[in-house]
């Protein structure tokens, strides 16, 4: 089945700077991969996501980019602000069961 | 628009009970899935179900299980409870149709097992 990992587990910038956060999957039939955001105390929500045909996609200080044949995708948040302080996680999406795999998450600290 | 709301918010209970947490989809929503979030990990899927069906399950033993209802809304079943049960438990709605509908997830139920 399916393994994502995801890297670093907590990552600290300085507001305003880049924000790098990288995700490697092992099924190489995945083909759907999302982004969703967890602030302290309440729900994951979607922020991104990128299709398997697609190798990148925008979305204002937001990013996703996916290398198919090394089997990774990252998320890119640029000129960084507060309130992108969360815990990220990415997922694949297993192509037999259309099932998510998560991975262990991201802790963003934005640094004022 | 009815987001998804899940309860109760807290819960504690003994090794060996049961417990039932409940979840109301997001209007128009016809498909829910459940996930475990132990501390510091990232959601695990636990099964997912629709038109009143379970349609995909994840790495979880038979004491988990489930019930979706006519107006889409769910139950989440344990039984035997265990320690490592202890997480926060995550209802998220959908719409059927395309695998690639994003989730919409409730703010969990926290369930602690001593």
């Amino acid at each position: 089945g399916e393994n994502v990992e995801q890297h670093p587990s907590t990552l600290s910038v300085q507001e305003g700077d880049s924000a790098v956060i990288k995700c490697t999957y092992s099924d190489s039939a995945s083909n759907y991969f999302p982004w969703y955001k967890q602030e302290l105390g309440k729900r994951p929500q979607l922020i991104i996501d990128i299709r398997s045909n697609v190798g990148e996609k925008k979305d204002q200080r937001i990013a996703v980019t996916l290398n198919k044949t090394a089997k990774h995708f990252s998320l890119h948040i640029t000129e960084t602000q507060p309130e992108d302080s969360a815990v990220y996680f990415c997922a694949a999406m297993e192509d037999s069961n259309y099932q998510l795999i998560w991975g262990a998450g991201t802790k963003l600290i934005i640094k004022p | 628009e009815t987001g998804v709301t899940q309860s109760p918010t807290h819960l504690i209970k003994t090794r060996g009970q049961q417990v039932t947490l409940r979840c109301s989809s997001q209007s128009g929503h016809n498909t829910v899935s459940w996930y475990q979030q132990a501390l510091g990990q990232g959601p695990q899927f636990i099964f997912q179900y629709y038109r009143e069906e379970e349609n995909g399950r994840g790495n979880f033993p038979p004491r988990f299980s489930g019930l979706q209802f006519p107006n889409y809304s769910s139950e989440l079943n344990v039984n035997a409870l265990e320690l490592d049960d202890s997480a926060l438990y995550l209802c998220a709605s959908s719409l059927s149709g395309s695998r690639y509908s994003p989730l919409h997830f409730g703010n969990g139920t926290r369930l602690t097992v001593t």
